[in-house]
């Protein structure tokens, strides 16, 4: 079964350093997620991107965040300068469609611990 | 989207049917029921969705009650590796964003 794949596993970084962590969607998945669980907290929106753009954001996406599409497999989120709260599980998710009858495929994450 | 409430937790015994309820009372006709779990620290992992009728699949089953105000999600014979916190999430038809809640924590004893 096709699945949603994220590297690393586990990163750390020091507080202040650029980040990018990277997923290989579903192959012929057209919408893009990302999503943040700090421990023990629920997890959280951030991100979902279609046709090359954002098409919607939370508040916790911030402009230190970014999200691309830089070839037709990859699908990375960029944090320019990271601080202590950033620390958390990140999950990419990637679905068929962007309507609410197409579940949500998701990695098994990025541990990412700022220092 | 219409809010979800479900208990904090539940116990089960292994290879007894287990059932996860959801209140949504305030769900619109333009939004669907869903339901994921989360195994410990891994990424949530759907399980089944539904509009207005009950689903089935290799999984679970879902019921969804005629007034769509709550819905169960029935694990049959539910086993060890079953334990987990499963989310029950509504999301409109037209909507980019799944919100997860809280979820119901469910411990499956031998």
């Amino acid at each position: 079964e096709p699945e949603v794949t994220q590297t690393p596993s586990h990163q750390v970084t020091q507080m202040g350093q650029e980040v990018i962590l990277r997923c290989v969607p579903i192959s012929n998945h057209l919408y893009f997620y990302w999503y943040r669980q700090i421990l023990g907290q629920k997890v959280e929106f951030l991100v979902s991107f279609y046709n090359n753009e954002i098409s919607e954001k939370s508040e916790i996406f911030d402009d230190q965040f970014s999200v691309e599409r830089p070839d037709g497999s990859n699908f990375t989120l960029k944090i320019r300068s990271t601080k202590l709260e950033d620390s958390a599980m990140y999950f990419c998710a990637s679905s068929t469609k962007g309507t609410g009858n197409s579940p949500l495929h998701f990695g098994n994450g990025t541990r990412l611990t700022v220092t | 989207d219409a809010k979800t409430t479900q208990p904090p937790s539940m116990d089960c015994a292994e290879g007894r049917a287990a059932n996860l309820p959801c209140n949504h009372s305030t769900i619109s006709g333009n939004e669907y029921v869903y339901w994921y779990r989360q195994i410990h620290s891994q990424g949530p992992q759907y399980i089944i969705h539904g509009l207005k009728n009950n689903e089935t699949n290799e999984m679970a089953s879902l019921i969804i009650t005629e007034d769509r105000k709550s819905s169960t999600l029935i694990l049959p014979h539910a086993t060890l590796r079953d334990t987990a916190v499963y989310y029950c999430i509504v999301k409109r038809i037209g909507g980019f964003k799944t919100i997860f809640g809280a979820g119901t924590r469910l411990f499956v004893k031998a």
